[in-house]
């Protein structure tokens, strides 16, 4: 069974500065999708980026990059020039073909002023 | 555009009761999805609806079902509460079903069991 692992919990950051978050994901797919969504305190959620994964070229939204490495099942967010609006729970998904999205358990980012 | 509204904002309950959640997709979108959201357990995928059909079901017991109506707004009932149903329950909309596509979330309904 596809799983989507966020191995870190919580992390902080200075403003202005740079931050990654980690996710992992395991799959027997070859093709599917990979997100990275937003959900800012008591806001909706929102998607930041999406990935696919016959593209090997890394996407870039703005400030928002991510790092995809298909054979390491690694697809990791980088923010760039933190933001204090940037803080928020950040949930990576996976998608394959026809099948459900499944969330990784999220990793909540605080932006230290 | 309006965007995913979803009823009632908050909902308190008691042990086997039921209970009907209410998901208004954005204009033109056909594919109403629903979610449990805990702490514990993180966004879990409940079923996906498109064109009045379940695609996707997620593992959960069938006292959650779904429908959706032919202007695409979906309805989740729970029946039978109990106390491990307290969650927030998101719906998210997207023009079609399929892989790629971003679903626009609504604001959620945050279901109290006592």
């Amino acid at each position: 069974a596809q799983t989507v692992t966020q191995s870190q919990p919580e992390m902080s950051v200075q403003e202005a500065e740079t931050v990654t978050l980690s996710c992992t994901y395991d799959t027997s797919e070859s093709d599917y999708y990979l997100f990275w969504y937003k959900q800012p305190p008591s806001r909706q959620m929102i998607l930041v980026i999406r990935q696919e994964a016959y593209k090997q070229q890394n996407a870039t939204e703005n400030r928002f990059s991510v790092n995809f490495q298909k054979a390491a099942k690694s697809f990791s967010l980088k923010i760039s020039d933190s933001q204090l609006g940037d803080a928020a729970m950040y949930f990576c998904a996976y998608r394959s073909a026809g099948d459900k999205i499944i969330f990784g358990k999220g990793t909540r980012l605080h932006i230290l002023p | 555009k309006a965007g995913v509204t979803q009823t009632p904002r908050y909902l308190i309950k008691t042990r086997g009761q039921q209970v009907t959640l209410s998901c208004s997709p954005i204009s033109g979108h056909r594919s109403v999805s629903w979610y449990q959201q805990t702490p514990g357990q993180g966004l879990q995928f409940l079923f996906e609806y498109f064109s009045e059909t379940q695609r996707n079901k997620g593992n959960f017991p069938g006292r959650f079902s779904g429908r959706q109506f032919s202007n695409s707004r979906s309805e989740m009932n729970v029946s039978t509460l109990e106390l491990g149903d307290s969650a927030l329950y998101l719906c998210a909309s997207s023009p079609q079903t399929g892989t790629g596509h971003e679903q626009f979330f609504g604001p959620g309904t945050r279901l109290t069991v006592l």
